[in-house]
């Protein structure tokens, strides 16, 4: 079964600690990866779209990169701001309806 | 004003009423999604469209109902709610457009209490 799984679950940063995101995958044949941000009670937001090994991203203190079975959201020196939880998405290469398969998400916490 | 809205905001109902959440959009996407969010569960999809003709069930339909009235709206109804249909629930749409990629884009959220 096709499966995204995040880690970790949850990650907490002193303000300026630099850290990293995992997001990895079993499906081959990639259609395209997706990171959101969402803070709690909200919907997610929109970050990147990734396709290929190899591409990077880069928003703010944001920058996710795509390898042939993950992804890493890297957060530079990161503001209590940063604070929420990041998701990402995967598109099957079955599919046709633009369906997404979600991860359960990465909870970071950001602390001055 | 906000691309994707969502109607209510907030709802709480009583087991065995019936419920309608609404989501409209000014995005001009073809295809709409709702989602439930739960704790630990990440979001699952409940049903999904391409156009007003097409509606398709998602994994967790049951209980679980759908209109699209229009390209721009998308209702999801719950005809008889009970307590474990207590979640968050968004409304998405994507397009491929000209860039092919199917990211989607939520609306704010309905927070459902089924008591």
């Amino acid at each position: 079964e096709d499966q995204v799984t995040q880690s970790p679950e949850a990650l907490r940063l002193q303000e300026g600690e630099s850290s990293s995101l995992n997001c990895s995958y079993t499906v081959s044949g990639l259609r395209g990866l997706f990171w959101y941000r969402q803070d709690p009670g909200k919907g997610p937001e929109f970050l990147f779209t990734l396709y290929s090994a190899g591409e990077e991203k880069e928003k703010e203190r944001l920058k996710a990169t795509l390898t042939k079975k993950e992804s890493f959201l890297h957060i530079t020196a990161p503001k209590p701001e940063d604070s929420a939880t990041y998701l990402c998405a995967v598109h099957l290469p079955t599919d046709s309806w633009g369906k997404l398969q979600f991860g359960a998400g990465t909870q970071v916490v950001v602390t001055p | 004003d906000a691309d994707v809205t969502q109607t209510p905001r907030n709802r709480i109902t009583k087991t065995g009423k019936r419920i309608m959440l609404e989501c409209s959009q000014t995005k001009g996407h073809d295809r709409m999604y709702w989602y439930r969010q739960d704790p630990g569960l990440g979001l699952r999809l409940i049903y999904y469209s391409f156009d007003v003709k097409d509606i398709n069930k998602g994994e967790i339909s049951d209980g679980y109902s759908v209109s699209r009235q229009a390209q721009a709206k998308f209702s999801l109804s719950l005809e008889s709610a009970i307590p474990n249909q207590t979640a968050l629930y968004f409304c998405a749409t994507s397009d491929p457009g000209t860039s092919g990629y199917y990211e989607q884009y939520f609306g704010p959220g309905t927070r459902l209490t089924v008591t």
